[in-house]
């Protein structure tokens, strides 16, 4: 079946745009979690949605990060005024069972580049 | 919050032999403990995992072991092959998230 999808692939904006990232969970799954890996290094959590909601906020690096899910699908991470340091690949990920003590399928990621 | 140490960063072996990867955490009610392969440009997969109730799992050439009373837990791999070459990512369960460890990049050379 289809896993976990996420759009763009690569993104390049200038400094101080407005970004958009989609992720388009498997189907079935309730749990979703965005992570960010930033050249060279792990995986840092940003998010977690149950359903719609999201009871995890507490990775967002500052108010310039947020993010919605709707419909139990479909996830938008959305970053404003973009700086040079939030370049990195954004991670989505999703998992039958909430709680983060079932595996979760990664999807390829976002590319995001600030100049 | 929740740590996740991994060691080593980087590990080099020799084809066939094996290779070792440690990670300790720091929440005591952490029962969740998965392993994920990342090669290059490509997604995490997970390969192996783990849960608090038992203390080793084995599958074909890998294997993880896990000590609740130190916090710690390894990574196993035997007769390593150079498509073994990849990051490898510890990780623990903390609330309702996995927290990673920072990655160990293994090379296997022929």
């Amino acid at each position: 079946g289809a896993g976990v999808s996420q759009s763009p692939s690569n993104k390049v904006t200038e400094k101080g745009k407005d970004v958009e990232l989609r992720c388009d969970p498997i189907s079935g799954h309730t749990a979703l979690y965005w992570y960010r890996q930033s050249l060279g290094q792990g995986l840092e959590f940003l998010i977690y949605f149950q359903g719609n909601s999201a009871p995890d906020k507490s990775g967002l690096p500052s108010d310039r990060f947020s993010a919605e899910r709707t419909g139990g699908s479909v996830s938008t991470l959305t970053i404003q005024r973009t700086q040079q340091e939030d370049s990195a690949v954004y991670l989505c990920a999703s998992s039958f069972s909430p709680g983060g003590s079932s595996p979760l399928h990664f999807g390829n990621g976002t590319r995001l580049t600030v100049t | 919050g929740e740590n996740v140490e991994q060691h080593p960063s980087t590990l080099s072996v020799q084809e066939g032999d094996s290779a070792v990867i440690k990670c300790t955490y720091s929440d005591s009610a952490s029962n969740y403990f998965p392993w994920y392969k990342q090669e290059l440009g490509k997604r995490p997969q997970l390969i192996i995992d783990i849960r608090s109730n038992v203390g080793e799992k084995k599958d074909q050439r890998i294997a993880v072991t896990l000590n609740k009373t130190a916090k710690h837990f390894s990574l196993h791999i035997t007769e390593t092959q150079p498509e073994d070459s990849a990051v490898y990512f510890c990780a623990a369960r903390h609330t309702d998230k996995l927290i990673f460890g920072t990655g160990t990049r293994l090379q296997v050379f022929p």
